[in-house]
C-alpha cells in the first residue's frame, strides 16, 4: 500500500540553525501540506501546496519557513533560523486531487531545538 | 469558542467494549469529517472519513455526523487492546486542497 515517507525520523538542531525536513508524498497525489504538532497539542496546519506553489499558509508559517518541491517526488520543508518553540513533530500529508478530501500522513519528523 | 472540540481523555474500557468517541464543531461550513488514529510519536493514520451528515461503517468502526448538532462520533465494537492510541477528529469545509481542521484527540485504553 502507497504510503507518505518522512526523513529524517529525528532531527536536532540548534538554535538559529537552518533545518531541512524531507518528505516523499503518495505518488499520484497532487496536494501536498505540512503540519506540525507540538507535545500535548492539536495538529496544526502550517501549509498547503499545489501545481508547485503556495496555495494556502496559516500565521504560523512566516518568512522563517519556506516550501518546495525540488524534484517529482520530494517535497521539503525549511526552517531557516530555528528557534526554541519550533520544537514539535512535523507531519508531510498528501491528498489526491480534487474530488478527495482525505489526506494521508507520514510518521512526522521529530524537531527538537536546543 | 473553540473551532474543535474533542475530550482528551483519558479513556479506559474493558477489552470487548463498545467505545464512543465524539467531537463538536463551531464551524457550520464544515461538510468533510476524518478520524485518524495516532499511537504515541507516530503520524496521524486515516481510520474514516465522511461527507457530511449520516453514517458509515467499516468493519468494527462506525463513524457518524450529525451536521444539525455540529457532532460527530467515531464507535469502536468490540474493542481489542491494539485499538489502544489517540484518535483525533479532523475536518474541512471543502474537498480538494484545503487544511484539515483538528480537535486535540482522545486518549483510549483498552484494557485486556
Amino acid at each position: 500500500e502507497p504510503e507518505v515517507t518522512q526523513t529524517p525520523s529525528h532531527q536536532v538542531t540548534q538554535m538559529g540553525q537552518e533545518v531541512i525536513l524531507r518528505c516523499v508524498p503518495i505518488s499520484n497525489h497532487l496536494y501536498f501540506y505540512w503540519y506540525r504538532q507540538i507535545l500535548g497539542q492539536k495538529v496544526e496546519f502550517l501549509v498547503s501546496f499545489y501545481n508547485n506553489e503556495i496555495s494556502e499558509k496559516s500565521e504560523i508559517f512566516d518568512d522563517q519557513f519556506s516550501v518546495e518541491r525540488p524534484d517529482g517526488s520530494n517535497f521539503t520543508l525549511k526552517i531557516r533560523s530555528t528557534k526554541l518553540e519550533d520544537s514539535a513533530m512535523y507531519f508531510c500529508a498528501s491528498g489526491e486531487g480534487p474530488s478527495s478530501y482525505e489526506q494521508y500522513f507520514g510518521p512526522g519528523t521529530r524537531l527538537t531545538v536546543t | 469558542q473553540k473551532e474543535v472540540e474533542q475530550d482528551p481523555g483519558p479513556l479506559s474500557v474493558p477489552e470487548g467494549a463498545i467505545v464512543s468517541l465524539n467531537c463538536t464543531y463551531s464551524n457550520s461550513a464544515f461538510q468533510y469529517f476524518m478520524w485518524y488514529r495516532q499511537y504515541s510519536r507516530k503520524g496521524p493514520e486515516l481510520l474514516m472519513y465522511t461527507y457530511s451528515s449520516g453514517n458509515k461503517e467499516d468493519g468494527r468502526f462506525t463513524a457518524q455526523v450529525d451536521k444539525s448538532s455540529k457532532y460527530i462520533s467515531l464507535f469502536i465494537r468490540d474493542s481489542q487492546p491494539s485499538d489502544s492510541a489517540t484518535y483525533l477528529c479532523a475536518m474541512s469545509a471543502h474537498s480538494g486542497n484545503t487544511p484539515l481542521v483538528f480537535g486535540k484527540g482522545t486518549r483510549l485504553s483498552v484494557i485486556a
